[in-house]
Protein backbone atom coordinates (compact mmCIF):
# COMPACT_ATOMS: atom_id res chain seq x y z
CA UNK A 1 0.00 0.00 0.00
CA UNK A 2 1.13 3.53 -0.75
CA UNK A 3 1.96 5.86 2.20
CA UNK A 4 3.17 9.19 2.23
CA UNK A 5 5.31 10.85 5.22
CA UNK A 6 5.55 14.29 6.29
CA UNK A 7 8.36 14.33 8.88
CA UNK A 8 7.83 18.03 10.12
CA UNK A 9 4.69 18.86 12.15
CA UNK A 10 5.42 22.34 11.72
CA UNK A 11 7.67 25.09 10.28
CA UNK A 12 8.27 28.22 10.46
CA UNK A 13 9.61 31.03 8.25
CA UNK A 14 10.55 34.94 8.06
CA UNK A 15 8.74 36.76 5.78
CA UNK A 16 10.35 37.21 2.27
CA UNK A 17 12.50 34.11 3.16
CA UNK A 18 12.34 30.60 1.53
CA UNK A 19 11.11 27.29 3.23
CA UNK A 20 11.50 23.92 2.46
CA UNK A 21 8.66 21.45 3.35
CA UNK A 22 9.74 17.46 3.09
CA UNK A 23 7.24 15.38 1.75
CA UNK A 24 8.36 11.55 1.16
CA UNK A 25 6.27 8.79 -0.05
CA UNK A 26 6.31 4.65 -1.02
CA UNK A 27 4.78 3.21 -3.63
CA UNK A 28 5.30 0.39 -5.76
CA UNK A 29 4.01 2.03 -9.07
CA UNK A 30 5.88 3.99 -11.76
CA UNK A 31 2.72 5.80 -12.58
CA UNK A 32 1.68 8.25 -10.52
CA UNK A 33 0.78 11.78 -9.27
CA UNK A 34 1.92 13.96 -6.99
CA UNK A 35 0.57 17.07 -5.09
CA UNK A 36 1.18 19.46 -2.60
CA UNK A 37 -2.76 21.16 -1.44
CA UNK A 38 -2.63 24.33 1.01
CA UNK A 39 -5.28 24.48 4.04
CA UNK A 40 -5.43 28.27 5.33
CA UNK A 41 -8.11 28.43 7.99
CA UNK A 42 -10.85 29.04 6.02
CA UNK A 43 -10.36 25.21 5.87
CA UNK A 44 -10.80 24.88 2.10
CA UNK A 45 -8.30 22.37 0.40
CA UNK A 46 -6.23 24.45 -2.58
CA UNK A 47 -3.98 23.20 -4.72
CA UNK A 48 -0.70 24.20 -4.58
CA UNK A 49 1.34 22.38 -7.62
CA UNK A 50 1.35 18.87 -8.96
CA UNK A 51 4.12 16.60 -10.39
CA UNK A 52 3.41 13.69 -13.10
CA UNK A 53 6.16 11.22 -11.87
CA UNK A 54 6.84 10.35 -15.52
CA UNK A 55 7.94 14.23 -15.94
CA UNK A 56 11.64 14.20 -14.91
CA UNK A 57 10.98 18.65 -14.94
CA UNK A 58 10.37 19.75 -11.38
CA UNK A 59 7.16 21.44 -11.48
CA UNK A 60 7.10 24.96 -10.88
CA UNK A 61 4.36 27.53 -10.12
CA UNK A 62 5.50 31.12 -9.36
CA UNK A 63 7.11 31.22 -5.94
CA UNK A 64 5.98 27.48 -5.55
CA UNK A 65 8.63 24.54 -6.66
CA UNK A 66 9.02 21.11 -5.91
CA UNK A 67 12.30 19.33 -5.78
CA UNK A 68 11.06 15.77 -7.10
CA UNK A 69 13.48 12.64 -6.89
CA UNK A 70 11.83 10.11 -8.54
CA UNK A 71 14.71 7.14 -7.37
CA UNK A 72 14.35 8.58 -3.56
CA UNK A 73 10.40 8.80 -3.29
CA UNK A 74 10.69 12.68 -2.41
CA UNK A 75 8.85 15.35 -2.78
CA UNK A 76 9.63 18.33 -1.19
CA UNK A 77 7.81 21.71 -1.81
CA UNK A 78 10.07 25.15 -1.57
CA UNK A 79 8.42 28.57 -1.13
CA UNK A 80 10.53 31.46 -2.07
CA UNK A 81 9.61 35.15 -0.78
CA UNK A 82 7.18 33.51 1.90
CA UNK A 83 4.25 36.04 2.19
CA UNK A 84 1.81 36.12 5.22
CA UNK A 85 -0.57 34.60 3.32
CA UNK A 86 1.36 31.02 2.68
CA UNK A 87 0.30 30.40 6.42
CA UNK A 88 -1.69 27.75 6.54
CA UNK A 89 -1.31 23.44 6.99
CA UNK A 90 0.61 21.92 3.73
CA UNK A 91 -0.60 18.35 2.89
CA UNK A 92 1.52 16.38 0.32
CA UNK A 93 -0.97 14.09 -1.39
CA UNK A 94 -0.14 11.01 -3.72
CA UNK A 95 -2.43 9.50 -6.22
CA UNK A 96 -1.98 6.05 -8.41
CA UNK A 97 -2.41 6.66 -11.93
CA UNK A 98 -5.40 4.33 -11.62
CA UNK A 99 -7.61 5.93 -9.92
CA UNK A 100 -8.09 9.56 -8.09
CA UNK A 101 -8.13 8.16 -4.34
CA UNK A 102 -5.27 10.59 -2.78
CA UNK A 103 -3.70 9.09 -0.34
CA UNK A 104 -2.24 12.14 2.15
CA UNK A 105 0.30 13.05 4.12
CA UNK A 106 0.19 14.56 7.96
CA UNK A 107 0.21 18.14 7.21
CA UNK A 108 3.06 20.90 8.12
CA UNK A 109 1.66 23.91 9.76
CA UNK A 110 3.51 26.37 8.17
CA UNK A 111 3.89 29.69 10.19
CA UNK A 112 5.44 33.13 8.91
CA UNK A 113 6.75 35.30 10.60
CA UNK A 114 6.38 39.41 9.88
CA UNK B 1 -13.98 29.39 -12.72
CA UNK B 2 -16.04 26.11 -12.03
CA UNK B 3 -16.06 24.96 -8.43
CA UNK B 4 -17.46 22.62 -5.74
CA UNK B 5 -20.11 23.53 -3.56
CA UNK B 6 -20.93 21.93 -0.31
CA UNK B 7 -24.19 22.66 2.29
CA UNK B 8 -24.18 22.94 5.09
CA UNK B 9 -20.77 24.56 6.04
CA UNK B 10 -21.60 23.85 9.90
CA UNK B 11 -23.82 21.17 11.26
CA UNK B 12 -24.25 20.28 14.69
CA UNK B 13 -26.56 17.39 15.44
CA UNK B 14 -27.06 14.64 18.50
CA UNK B 15 -25.53 11.27 18.59
CA UNK B 16 -27.61 8.81 16.93
CA UNK B 17 -29.13 11.45 14.54
CA UNK B 18 -29.44 10.51 10.94
CA UNK B 19 -26.96 13.41 8.62
CA UNK B 20 -26.68 14.33 4.94
CA UNK B 21 -24.26 16.43 3.74
CA UNK B 22 -24.53 17.49 0.29
CA UNK B 23 -22.31 18.61 -2.40
CA UNK B 24 -22.42 20.40 -5.88
CA UNK B 25 -19.55 18.56 -8.17
CA UNK B 26 -18.00 20.18 -10.82
CA UNK B 27 -20.36 19.21 -13.81
CA UNK B 28 -18.60 17.35 -16.58
CA UNK B 29 -17.06 15.68 -13.76
CA UNK B 30 -17.06 11.98 -13.58
CA UNK B 31 -15.96 11.09 -10.75
CA UNK B 32 -16.70 12.01 -6.99
CA UNK B 33 -15.67 11.45 -3.56
CA UNK B 34 -15.98 12.36 -0.11
CA UNK B 35 -12.99 12.73 2.58
CA UNK B 36 -13.20 13.25 6.32
CA UNK B 37 -10.36 15.32 8.47
CA UNK B 38 -11.14 14.94 12.34
CA UNK B 39 -9.36 17.75 13.86
CA UNK B 40 -5.89 17.81 14.05
CA UNK B 41 -4.95 14.86 11.83
CA UNK B 42 -4.56 14.12 8.64
CA UNK B 43 -7.06 14.18 5.87
CA UNK B 44 -8.71 10.02 5.47
CA UNK B 45 -10.75 8.83 2.08
CA UNK B 46 -13.78 7.83 2.71
CA UNK B 47 -15.50 6.68 -0.82
CA UNK B 48 -15.16 7.12 -4.48
CA UNK B 49 -17.96 6.81 -6.71
CA UNK B 50 -18.18 6.76 -10.77
CA UNK B 51 -21.17 5.64 -12.80
CA UNK B 52 -23.27 5.81 -10.28
CA UNK B 53 -22.08 3.33 -8.04
CA UNK B 54 -19.45 3.20 -5.54
CA UNK B 55 -16.24 2.62 -6.99
CA UNK B 56 -13.57 2.23 -3.62
CA UNK B 57 -14.63 2.95 -0.20
CA UNK B 58 -12.58 2.92 3.20
CA UNK B 59 -12.23 0.46 6.51
CA UNK B 60 -14.02 3.77 7.65
CA UNK B 61 -17.09 4.14 5.57
CA UNK B 62 -19.13 1.38 7.29
CA UNK B 63 -23.04 0.71 7.35
CA UNK B 64 -23.43 3.71 8.61
CA UNK B 65 -22.26 6.00 5.99
CA UNK B 66 -24.12 5.77 2.38
CA UNK B 67 -23.36 8.09 -0.47
CA UNK B 68 -26.25 8.85 -3.43
CA UNK B 69 -26.15 11.05 -6.69
CA UNK B 70 -30.09 11.34 -6.87
CA UNK B 71 -30.66 13.67 -9.89
CA UNK B 72 -27.59 13.92 -11.93
CA UNK B 73 -26.11 17.13 -9.95
CA UNK B 74 -26.16 16.49 -6.10
CA UNK B 75 -23.54 14.16 -4.46
CA UNK B 76 -24.93 13.33 -0.80
CA UNK B 77 -23.29 11.63 2.03
CA UNK B 78 -25.60 10.35 4.81
CA UNK B 79 -24.95 9.09 8.10
CA UNK B 80 -27.69 6.81 9.65
CA UNK B 81 -26.79 6.77 13.19
CA UNK B 82 -23.95 9.61 13.67
CA UNK B 83 -21.38 8.66 16.98
CA UNK B 84 -19.87 10.92 18.73
CA UNK B 85 -16.36 10.06 16.57
CA UNK B 86 -18.25 11.17 13.38
CA UNK B 87 -17.26 14.71 14.05
CA UNK B 88 -15.14 16.03 11.96
CA UNK B 89 -14.72 18.13 8.36
CA UNK B 90 -15.80 16.16 5.51
CA UNK B 91 -14.86 17.38 2.11
CA UNK B 92 -16.10 16.57 -1.14
CA UNK B 93 -13.97 16.12 -4.35
CA UNK B 94 -14.44 15.71 -7.97
CA UNK B 95 -12.19 14.98 -10.90
CA UNK B 96 -12.49 14.37 -14.77
CA UNK B 97 -11.62 11.38 -16.42
CA UNK B 98 -10.24 13.41 -19.32
CA UNK B 99 -8.52 15.20 -17.18
CA UNK B 100 -4.71 14.56 -17.63
CA UNK B 101 -3.30 16.77 -15.01
CA UNK B 102 -5.23 14.21 -12.13
CA UNK B 103 -5.97 17.07 -10.32
CA UNK B 104 -9.09 16.70 -7.73
CA UNK B 105 -11.24 19.53 -7.04
CA UNK B 106 -12.81 19.84 -3.18
CA UNK B 107 -15.15 21.90 -1.65
CA UNK B 108 -15.25 24.04 1.22
CA UNK B 109 -15.82 21.27 3.79
CA UNK B 110 -18.93 20.58 5.74
CA UNK B 111 -17.79 20.79 9.39
CA UNK B 112 -19.91 18.06 11.68
CA UNK B 113 -20.07 18.31 14.94
CA UNK B 114 -22.01 15.75 17.27
CA UNK B 115 -23.00 16.19 20.76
Amino acid sequence: AQTVTQSQPEMSVQEAETVTLSCTYDTSESDYYLFWYKQPPSRQMILVIRQEAYKQQNATENRFSVNFQKAAKSFSLKISDSQLGDAAMYFCAYRSARNYQLIWGAGTKLIIKP
Amino acid sequence: EPEVTQTPSHQVTQMGQEVILRCVPISNHLYFYWYRQILGQKVEFLVSFYNNEISEKSEIFDDQFSVERPDGSNFTLKIRSTKLEDSAMYFCASGGVADSTGELFFGEGSRLTVL
